[in-house]
């Protein structure tokens, strides 16, 4: 079966700078989702994405998020000034439509770790 | 608002054993219901989903899960349990904007 994909693996940074993490979805799917886990809790919504806008975002993503499909394969997610609390598992997800009986492919994932 | 509860942290079975990670659901309207399992260190895994339909149903190794209207729930089972078997089970619904909106997790363990 197809594969998302996702680098960096793992990711190092100091409290303030910026990261970028990067997801290539899978060809022929059309919704793009970010999740992130935090050590020991639930997996959670960040956003969604949609003929490259926004289609719903959560609480946790606020002005020092971003995402962006910058050409036809990628789809990343910035972090502007990143906090020690932003130090999770993050998940990237496709799925092929946006209805609800259609399954979400995920990554296997970055581990953020801010310093 | 949608959500899924799994009332069980940890759930501990004996390998040849069946199993049963449970999961209850509170929906306005059709719930479309998943499970995803995450292995250490990797990423989540689809094993199957309830949209319609038969109320058992079948998935990836082995795995099945039971859809029970009365009960909101959608227990997640097996015969018979294997030690490669552990995990962390995730269940989740699919809310009408296409997000999934996952449970708490149950961490499975599967002593030989």
């Amino acid at each position: 079966e197809p594969e998302v994909t996702q680098t960096p693996s793992h990711q190092v940074t100091q409290m303030g700078q910026e990261v970028i993490l990067r997801c290539v979805p899978i060809s022929n799917h059309l919704y793009f989702y970010w999740y992130r886990q935090i050590l020991g809790q639930k997996v959670e919504f960040l956003v969604s994405f949609y003929n490259n806008e926004i289609s719903e975002k959560s609480e946790i993503f606020d002005d020092q998020f971003s995402v962006e499909r910058p050409d036809g394969s990628n789809f990343t997610l910035k972090i502007r000034s990143t906090k020690l609390e932003d130090s999770a598992m993050y998940f990237c997800a496709s799925s092929e439509g946006g209805t609800a009986n259609e399954k979400l492919l995920f990554g296997s994932g970055t581990q953020l770790s801010v310093l | 608002a949608q959500s899924v509860a799994q009332p069980e942290d940890q759930v501990k079975v004996a390998e040849g054993n069946p199993l049963t990670v449970k999961c209850t659901y509170s929906v306005s309207g059709n719930p479309y219901l998943f499970w995803y399992v995450q292995y250490p260190n990797r990423g989540l895994q689809f094993l199957l989903k309830y949209i319609t339909g038969d109320n058992l149903v079948k998935g990836s190794y082995g795995f099945e899960a039971e859809f029970n209207k009365s009960q909101t729930s959608f227990h997640l089972k097996k015969p018979s349990a294997l030690v490669s078997d552990s995990a962390l089970y995730f269940c989740a619904v699919r809310d009408i904007w296409g997000k999934l909106i996952f449970g708490q997790g149950t961490e499975l363990s599967v002593k030989p």
